[in-house]
């Protein structure tokens, strides 16, 4: 069975400050990896994915993530918080050639002015 | 735009009434989701319709009741919901499998019942 956990279900940066968001898995086998994040009252968008190529993925709007295999991690920063970005952020795993998606709890993040 | 739209985006039903939510895609992906999103609880999975047939129904209650007449819409038809079934239900869909295997999310209905 596959899970995802995220540690710090609420986060707070200062704009202009580094941004971590924690995620980890677990899978049976090597899996897919995503980032969403949502703002409110909308859908889910796609902020990047590791689908077994480069462990280091870059995303939109300045985000990254590195997929560690020993650490089962892969963990979402961005260099310098901007406003906007405060939203739901969620981790989620699939394996890759099943149909479901496994999602984390979700951290939601606050910027500070 | 994501490609998956949702209506209605708001809708306000009594126990009794028998209402529907709609999804369309035009990504020509072959699975799709229904989601259920409750304050403070994780994304919750409800079904999953892969080549039009349903692979997974997760626990739900009876009163909700997908429909997926072709691989580019997806229902959920609802009836005598309870004030607990407030949430906001997302449609997603996504190529069942290879390299390109994210879900695509649309708005959400926004579901209140009174």
């Amino acid at each position: 069975a596959q899970s995802v956990t995220q540690l710090g279900s609420h986060v707070s940066v200062s704009e202009g400050a580094l941004v971590l968001l924690r995620c980890n898995y677990s899978s049976s086998v090597p899996p897919y990896l995503f980032w969403y994040v949502q703002y409110p009252n909308q859908g889910l968008q796609l902020l990047l994915k590791y689908t077994s190529a480069a462990t280091l993925v870059k995303g939109i709007n300045g985000f990254e993530a590195e997929f560690k295999k020993s650490e089962t991690s892969f963990h979402l920063t961005k260099p310098s918080a901007h406003m906007s970005d405060a939203a739901e952020y969620f981790c989620a795993v699939r394996r890759p050639y099943g149909q479901n998606f496994v999602f984390g709890p979700g951290t939601r993040l606050s910027v500070l002015p | 735009e994501t490609g998956v739209t949702q209506t209605p985006r708001h809708l306000v039903m009594g126990m009794t009434n028998k209402k529907s939510l709609k999804c369309e895609q035009h990504l020509g992906h072959n699975a799709m989701y229904w989601y259920k999103q409750s304050a403070k609880k994780p994304l919750e999975l409800m079904f999953v319709y892969s080549l039009e047939e349903r692979v997974e129904n997760n626990s739900v209650p009876s009163r909700f009741s997908p429909e997926c007449p072709n691989s580019s819409h997806l229902f959920l038809h609802l009836h005598t919901l309870q004030p607990e079934d407030s949430a906001l239900y997302l449609c997603a869909s996504s190529q069942e499998a290879g390299v390109n295997t994210e879900a695509f999310f649309g708005q959400g209905t926004r579901l209140t019942v009174v």
